[in-house]
């Protein structure tokens, strides 16, 4: 079975671009959550999608949204980019949102310059 | 409030060595824990889980990990430590409802030959 499939793996871009990232959970998962990961802060729960609906959200600023499609791929949106939005952003996928356990996939690098 | 500590940020031991990985929690109603490893580049591998039942758990790669309500611990142990250990490792916990974890920062582990 394939596991989680995150692209692209690594992103540049510059203050104010917007950016999405992509996320496809393993085959028959129809829960997707995403984190940012930073030295600083650590891992950092963004929101969680269960069947195309949001369920949680962290404590995020607005520029950061998420979508989920009817195949339980996800993708993230991050508008208006700023140069502390740089980090790795893990996608993890669960086969039920409750807790259980999350099967991470290996991130997108994203720099903003 | 919902966090975890980890109060190691980094530790050192020699292959072969015993190893002890210390994580508190704070949360409201029963805890899930897990424990979780990052291999420099990669996303997060689940080593164990608890959830109800036997305090001490096992894990893969040899890890095993107790469950102290009292102490709101729940500790990582290997017996003896291999140098391909050598990883960040982060402690988690989670809610019944809704699949948003929340980490410790990690623990660096570094294994000397």
């Amino acid at each position: 079975k394939a596991g989680v499939t995150q692209t692209p793996r690594y992103l540049i871009k510059t203050r104010g671009q917007q950016v999405t990232l992509s996320c496809s959970p393993i085959s028959g998962h129809r829960s997707v959550s995403w984190y940012q990961q930073t030295p600083g802060q650590g891992l950092q729960f963004l929101f969680e999608y269960f069947s195309e609906t949001q369920r949680n959200k962290g404590n995020f600023p607005g520029r950061f949204s998420g979508r989920q499609f009817s195949n339980s791929r996800s993708e993230m949106n991050v508008s208006t980019l700023e140069l502390g939005d740089s980090a790795l952003y893990l996608c993890a996928s669960s086969g039920w949102t409750g807790s259980n356990e999350q099967f991470f996939g290996p991130g997108t690098r994203l720099t903003v310059l | 409030a919902q966090s975890v500590t980890q109060p190691d940020i980094h530790i050192t031991v020699s292959e072969g060595a015993s190893l002890e990985l210390r994580c508190n929690y704070s949360y409201g109603a029963t805890p899930y824990l897990f424990w979780y490893v990052q291999s420099p580049g990669q996303g997060l591998q689940l080593l164990l889980k608890y959830f109800s039942g036997d305090t001490l758990v096992q894990g893969i790669k040899g890890f095993e990990a107790e469950f102290k309500r009292s102490q709101s611990s729940f500790n990582l142990r290997k017996p003896s430590v291999h140098w391909s250990d050598a990883a960040e490792y982060f402690c988690a916990v989670g809610a019944i409802t809704g699949n948003q974890f929340y980490f410790g920062t990690g623990t660096s582990l570094t294994v000397i030959p």
